[in-house]
């Protein structure tokens, strides 16, 4: 039983434009939401966290968006650059337990 | 660099072998968490440790195991290797509490001959 899910395996968006990576969550009782990025050969790296009594979170060229009523979130990338060429997971969590990860979207940003 | 160490990078071994994965957390860090991650799938959740004891468990083979010692590094054992066991094992440390976000290390990847 799948509660956080990415239904997107891959996409392709031209440098300079915006990417949009979603994610589904099943459980109305999911608190915070973490996105990682992950290189070939690397470990996940933490980018951009939300806490659920927000609806949005900024840091630099990455936003994050939460509609809880659809139970869903999105990254936004702007301007999408080559070096944003990765897979995101989104991570959610029940307070006061670990997070679930995503199966993973991966970003190819073309030049 | 996220302040995760995992040894070795690569290992490479025979179906039936058994090795031993290591992590040393990120200072301060009290929880350990080890995932796998098979031919670009997910991260599949194995176990989480906190303070030397076992706080959580996902889908870990009988044939894994794992321990978290006194100074909070932790091994993962994988013993009777099979060919399916090839992976990336990821190690993740947090510090238990408040937001808890885990930070990766680079990985170890497994490659069962």
């Amino acid at each position: 039983d799948q509660q956080v899910k990415q239904n997107s395996p891959s996409l392709s968006v031209q440098e300079g434009r915006i990417s949009i990576l979603n994610c589904d969550y099943t459980n109305s009782m999911f608190d915070y939401f973490l996105w990682y990025k992950k290189y070939p050969a690397e470990g996940p790296t933490f980018l951009i966290s939300i806490s659920s009594i927000k609806d949005k979170n900024e840091d630099g060229r990455f936003t994050v968006f939460l509609n809880k009523s659809a139970k869903h979130l999105s990254l936004h990338i702007v301007p999408s650059q080559p070096g944003d060429s990765a897979v995101y997971f989104c991570a959610a969590r029940n307070y006061g337990q670990n997070f679930v990860f995503g199966p993973g979207t991966r970003l190819s940003v073309l030049p | 660099d996220s302040g995760v160490t995992q040894t070795p990078k690569h290992l490479i071994t025979a179906t039936g072998q058994r090795v031993t994965l290591r992590c040393s957390p990120r200072s301060g860090d009290l929880s350990v968490y080890w995932y796998q991650q098979s031919l670009d799938q997910g991260l599949q959740f194995l176990i989480q440790y906190y303070n030397g004891e076992e706080r959580a468990k996902g889908n870990i083979l009988e044939r894994f195991s794992a321990q978290q010692f006194p100074d909070l590094h932790s091994e993962l054992n994988l013993s009777s290797l099979e060919l399916g066991d090839s992976a990336l094992y990821f190690c993740a440390s947090s510090s238990g509490q408040g937001i808890n976000i885990q930070y990766f290390g680079a990985g170890t990847r497994l490659s069962v001959l």
